[in-house]
């Protein structure tokens, strides 16, 4: 089935220093998704990218897919303690009878004041 | 957001003892799915179903039951629970797009039910 490779695992920043984390696939993607999960909480949607090179931006955040479609980052400019969390990608996987999403590891950041 | 819930948020039990993790949503998604969150592994698929008697296997299904008799309910069941399964366990849904599942479907997870198998 389908695999995605997620790094770094963790980071450690001070607050105002930027952030980024990658997924990488062996596979081409159709879309990539990514999810932020506060500290005690649960995986919330932050975005979706569909297209080749496809660049979103959410305020401070920066989302880039690929120009193959195998790889994908997420960039927080300038980080806040608000940013402090897990971000998950996730990737659709048709390897059962229905399709599903599979999920990276996540890289936890973590943002001392 | 209220659409999804998860109920025992949390529960201890033995090795051995029969648990059910209920899950329960308000939106008639289509699909239901179930993760487990353990340190080092993120979110890992369990099972999930495209709709009420369709369920399939996800990557780590040893060990676990589920069922989908109606819609807004998709329980998962550990018949014999083991320390391995001691978890947290998020339950998500999606509505379904044309065509079935597109990987375009956000999914909206549960607040998680935090399971200890002693």
């Amino acid at each position: 089935g389908q695999q995605v490779m997620q790094i770094p695992q963790y980071q450690h920043v001070q607050e105002g220093e930027d952030f980024t984390t990658y997924c990488n696939s062996s596979t081409t993607l159709s879309n990539i998704q990514w999810y932020k999960q506060r500290p005690g909480g649960h995986p919330v949607f932050l975005i979706q990218l569909v297209k080749s090179g496809e660049v979103k931006k959410q305020k401070r955040l920066t989302f880039q897919f690929g120009e193959a479609k195998k790889n994908s980052s997420l960039h927080i400019t300038a980080t806040q303690t608000t940013d402090v969390g897990t971000y998950f990608c996730a990737v659709v996987n048709y390897g059962g009878s229905q399709g599903n999403l599979i999920f990276g590891k996540g890289t936890k950041l973590s943002v001392k004041p | 957001d209220a659409g999804i819930t998860q109920s025992p948020r949390y529960k201890i039990t033995e090795t051995g003892r029969q648990v059910t993790l209920m899950c329960h949503q308000t939106w008639s998604h289509s699909y239901m799915f179930w993760y487990r969150q353990d340190l080092g592994h993120g979110l890992r698929l369990i099972y999930y179903s495209a709709a009420a008697d369709i369920t399939d296997k996800g990557e780590v299904p040893d060990g676990y039951v589920v069922s989908r008799s109606k819609t807004e309910n998709f329980p998962l069941t550990l018949e014999s629970a083991t320390r391995s399964q001691t978890s947290v366990y998020f339950c998500a849904s999606s509505e379904s797009s044309t065509g079935g599942w597109s990987g375009a479907n956000v999914l909206t997870f549960g607040a998680g039910s935090r399971l200890t198998v002693l």
